[in-house]
C-alpha cells in the first residue's frame, strides 16, 4: 500500500535559520512526489514537484529513491514561510492520479 | 481566471440530516477530485471524475456518500444521512494534467 509519512507535526525555527521538513514514502513502483503548502486562510497550493526539479520561494526537494525520502529544504527561513506543509505522492503515469498525502507539518518561523 | 470554487464554505447540520456540497472546477479541466480531512488526520482521497464518469471511487467511505458530475462540469457530493464522524473539511481539486488545483474547502460540522 502507498503511504506518506511526515514525522514532525510541528516545527519551529528562527528567521534566517535553515529548515528541513521530512517526508518518507512507501510505494510499489515509481511515484511522482509533491510538496503542497497551505498558508493561513488560503487554499492548498502546489509548492513543487520532483519531476520539475525547480526551486520555488527558495525551497528545494530532492527525491532519494534509496531512502524513499523527499525532504523539503530551505537554507534561510522567512517569517512568511510559516504555513502547513504537506508531502504527497501520486502514480507517475496512468489515468488514476489521485494524491496520497502525509499528515502535514506546521512550520512556524519565529522572528 | 477563476480558480476552483466550493459551496458552501461552512455547513453545520445535525446527525441524520442531508447535506450537499458543490464544487465548480476550473473551466476546461476534465479531472475532478474530492478529498477530505477529518479532524486530526491526513487529507484522504474520496473519488475521481474524468468528465462525467467516475474513474475511481475507492476512497468513498460508505454508501451514505454519493457524488455526481452531470454534464462533466460541476460536481456535487451528498451525504445522507450524515453521521458525527463525517465532520471535517471536504476539498475539491481539478486538473488537466498532473498539477491539481484545489478549492478552498467546505468545513462540515455534524452535531
Amino acid at each position: 500500500a502507498q503511504r506518506v509519512t511526515q514525522p514532525e507535526k510541528l516545527l519551529s525555527v528562527f528567521k534566517g535559520a535553515p529548515v528541513e521538513l521530512k517526508c518518507n514514502y512507501s510505494y510499489s513502483g515509481s511515484p511522482e512526489l509533491f510538496w503542497y503548502v497551505q498558508y493561513s486562510r488560503q487554499r492548498l497550493q502546489l509548492l513543487l514537484r520532483h519531476i520539475s526539479r525547480e526551486s520555488i520561494k527558495g525551497f528545494t526537494a530532492d527525491l532519494n529513491k534509496g531512502e524513499t525520502s523527499f525532504h523539503l529544504k530551505k537554507p534561510f527561513a522567512q517569517e512568511e514561510d510559516s504555513a502547513m506543509y504537506y508531502c504527497a505522492l501520486s502514480p507517475i503515469s496512468g489515468s488514476a492520479r489521485q494524491l496520497t498525502f502525509g499528515s502535514g507539518t506546521q512550520l512556524t518561523v519565529l522572528p | 481566471e477563476a480558480g476552483v470554487t466550493q459551496f458552501p464554505s461552512h455547513s453545520v447540520i445535525e446527525k441524520g440530516q442531508t447535506v450537499t456540497l458543490r464544487c465548480d472546477p476550473i473551466s476546461g479541466h476534465d479531472n475532478l477530485y474530492w478529498y477530505r480531512r477529518v479532524m486530526g488526520k491526513e487529507i484522504k482521497f474520496l473519488l475521481h471524475f474524468v468528465k462525467e464518469s467516475k474513474q475511481d471511487e475507492s476512497g468513498m467511505p460508505n454508501n451514505r456518500f454519493l457524488a455526481e458530475r452531470t454534464g462533466g462540469t460541476y460536481s456535487t457530493l451528498k451525504v445522507q444521512p450524515a453521521e458525527l464522524e463525517d465532520s471535517g473539511v471536504y476539498f475539491c481539486a481539478s486538473s488537466q494534467g498532473q498539477k491539481q488545483f484545489f478549492g478552498p474547502g467546505t468545513r462540515l460540522t455534524v452535531l
